[in-house]
């Protein structure tokens, strides 16, 4: 079974920063990662596909890129409504969907 | 516009059983698959299992697997999760989820979650 390890477990950070969150195949999943976004109490949403392509609606400051194991989604130019929980999880080679832990975003 | 409206959550005891449903619209729901998507307190995500759109086929994680059966109609637009031998373990918001034509387990679409308590 795939694993994804994502870090770093929480960021704090000012709006107008730059975040970057990184994700880890235990092995190799090509493209097929994508990233959703969970703000407090809702649910999660679709942020990007296909490693580095954004969802519908998606603001161009998420940015994802990565191949193979290893993975990131930066945020560039942070604000407020960032502030959320962002879950990477591959797709697409196995019957199941495996998500990483997540990274708790907080906007200072 | 996609729509997934989950219902069936309850406070239910460890051994009991529980029915959620998932009413769909907005597209052609028998072409896509579907998943059940879960969320313990305080914790991360977990796919619980899926169903094709047309051929019915079914996938389940190790954790439920011989507990849950999820099923669809795809005459009515609804995806169904039932839930036998329930455990302390399976309390969460259940998630309805309305995957990726193309991408099997790429969840496009979220439901906004029904709770599911297992306690005494």
């Amino acid at each position: 079974e795939i694993m994804l390890t994502q870090s770093p477990g929480a960021l704090s950070l000012s709006p107008g920063q730059r975040a970057t969150l990184l994700c880890r195949a235990s092995q190799s999943i090509t493209n097929y990662l994508a990233w959703y976004q969970q703000k407090p109490g809702r649910a999660p949403r679709l942020l990007i596909y296909g490693a580095s392509s954004r969802a519908t609606g998606i603001p161009d400051r998420f940015t994802g890129s990565g191949s193979g194991t290893d993975f990131t989604l930066t945020i560039r130019t942070l604000e407020p409504e960032d502030s959320a929980v962002y879950y990477c999880q591959h797709y697409g080679l196995s019957p199941t969907g495996t998500f990483g832990l997540g990274t708790k975003v907080e906007i200072k | 516009e996609v729509q997934l409206l989950e219902s069936g959550g309850d406070l239910v005891q460890p051994g009991g059983s529980l029915r959620l449903s998932c009413a769909a619209s907005g597209f052609t729901f028998s072409t896509y698959a579907m998943s059940w998507v879960r969320q313990a307190p305080g914790k991360g995500l977990e796919w619980v299992s899926g169903i094709s759109g047309s051929d019915g086929n079914t996938y389940y994680a190790d954790s439920v697997k011989g507990r849950f059966t999820i099923s669809r109609d795809n005459f009515n637009d609804i995806l169904s999760l039932q839930m036998r031998s329930l455990r302390v373990e399976d309390t969460a918001i259940y998630y309805c989820v309305k995957e990726n034509y193309y991408d099997s387990r790429r969840f496009d679409s979220w439901g906004q979650g029904i709770l599911v308590t297992v306690s005494s």
